[in-house]
């Protein structure tokens, strides 16, 4: 069973283009949870959703970023018009379920780099 | 909210030694589950250990165990006889039990160095 898989690896973008990565989660697993990381620091939460739902978005920034996870295909982390502070690792985890005892399963991550 | 606190932002030990992580945790909730995270060089997240809130028998995954502490809201992560491959930074999470849990919530990380 294939892990969650993330491309690219590495994405690097000028200010002030978008920003697209993508998440594919394990088989079977409809619940994706998007984390930033920046340098030095732990894992931010950003967004979950299941198919076609956004279910918590607390964590996202208001204005530039969204995210979709459709019917058919790999969930979409996209930025647009990117800044230097949005450089970051970002990593996508899936779970089978939403409960607490469900364990999340993380990607290898995609790395930002915005010069 | 919760929050989860690492106060050690670097550790060192040396190889075959034994040295333990701090991580406290705040949640007004009773049930929940903790976790440590290594995080290697590659960046890949790799759970470590996990331990559910309801059970008081400490979780131990070989050289891996927790001293989970309840009612202190503590959760410290103990590596016995150490090797060059435990080197890494090393993520305390919270996450909590209810049907509709979502995230997980990260301390900021201890890097774990670990002397030949």
């Amino acid at each position: 069973n294939a892990g969650v898989m993330q491309n690219p690896r590495h994405l690097v973008r000028r200010r002030g283009q978008e920003a697209r990565l993508r998440c594919s989660p394990m088989k079977g697993h409809s619940h994706v949870y998007w984390y930033r990381q920046l340098p030095e620091e732990g894992l931010k939460f950003m967004v979950y959703l299941q198919k076609e739902n956004i279910i918590d978005e607390s964590g996202m920034p208001k204005e530039r970023f969204s995210a979709e996870f459709p019917k058919e295909g790999p969930s979409i982390l996209r930025i647009q018009q990117v800044v230097r502070g949005d450089s970051a690792a970002y990593f996508c985890a899936s779970s089978l379920g939403t409960a607490g005892s469900y364990e999340q399963y993380f990607g290898p991550g995609t790395r930002l780099t915005v010069t | 909210a919760q929050t989860v606190t690492q106060s050690q932002p670097e550790m060192s030990v040396q190889e075959a030694e034994t040295v333990t992580l701090s991580c406290t945790y705040d949640t007004s909730e009773s049930d929940y589950y903790l976790f440590w995270y290594k995080q290697p060089p590659s960046r890949q997240m790799i759970l470590v250990i996990r331990q559910e809130a309801y059970k008081q028998q400490n979780a131990t995954e070989n050289r891996f165990s927790v001293n989970f502490q309840k009612a202190a809201k503590s959760f410290s992560l103990k590596i016995s006889d150490s090797q060059l491959g435990d080197a890494a930074m090393y993520f305390c999470a919270y996450r909590s039990a209810n049907t509709n849990a979502g995230k997980s919530t990260f301390g900021d990380g201890t890097t774990l160095t670990v002397k030949p």
